[in-house]
């Protein structure tokens, strides 16, 4: 049961560099999401897909970029990194209807010197 | 706007201690959901309940219980006989029919047990 898997786990890149982070859910869900986790400010939002093709913004969307070519693939991708991106990113995943309980990888711990 | 609101950011009880998380939500939409998730140390994010606005009835799943009150847009979460183990950051979240299924997600509670 792979549910929800994020890679890589960890990163650090330097101001500038740009990385793709990938998730892949086994579950056949339409709905995918990327968000953020940042000390005291509770998870928000990045981008979103609502199925294969399929990208839309959400609360925090600048600088980064989604692709959603494989239903049960969402890449999030930093094309200049920068320290204020440094968190943790967690990929989520949920039913097709939309209100279901989102399911969520393990999270990728991303560092920006 | 759609939000959520746990005014607790940080509590401490001492093991068998019943204690309650707060969480505040506020929505337009009539129909909507409800969620708690929890964060333990190791950092997965660990679903715990769904409520949908049509239904106010209280639930008790073990230790955990959750009263909604649409009268005062309230999602409160008790822990009876809190244990170590509960040591988390406890999450509230909404989802509204405009979201997309979207998650908004309160900035959580860290609950601390001591033995």
């Amino acid at each position: 049961n792979a549910g929800v898997t994020q890679t890589p786990k960890f990163r650090v890149l330097k101001t500038g560099q740009s990385m793709t982070l990938l998730c892949a859910q086994d579950m056949n869900h339409e709905y995918m999401y990327w968000y953020r986790q940042d000390p005291g400010m509770g998870l928000r939002l990045i981008h979103y897909s609502v199925g294969e093709g399929t990208t839309a913004k959400g609360e925090v969307p600048d600088g980064y970029n989604v692709s959603r070519l494989k239903k049960q693939n969402f890449l999030l991708g930093l094309e200049s990194a920068a320290p204020s991106q440094t968190s943790v990113y967690f990929c989520a995943s949920s039913y097709r209807q939309g209100f279901g309980e989102l399911f969520f990888g393990e999270g990728s711990r991303l560092t920006v010197l | 706007a759609q939000k959520v609101t746990q005014a607790q950011t940080e509590i401490s009880v001492v093991e068998k201690e019943d204690v309650t998380l707060d969480c505040v939500y506020e929505t337009r939409d009539t129909t909507y959901y409800l969620f708690w998730y929890k964060q333990p140390p190791s950092g997965e994010l660990v679903f715990l309940i769904r409520r949908n606005s049509f239904d106010e009835q209280n639930e008790i799943s073990g230790r955990y219980s959750w009263n909604f009150q649409k009268s005062t847009s309230s999602f409160n979460f008790t822990i009876t006989a809190s244990q170590v183990v509960d040591s988390a950051v406890y999450f509230c979240a909404l989802t509204y029919g405009g979201s997309q299924g979207n998650l908004i997600f309160g900035k959580g509670t860290k609950l601390s047990v001591k033995p």
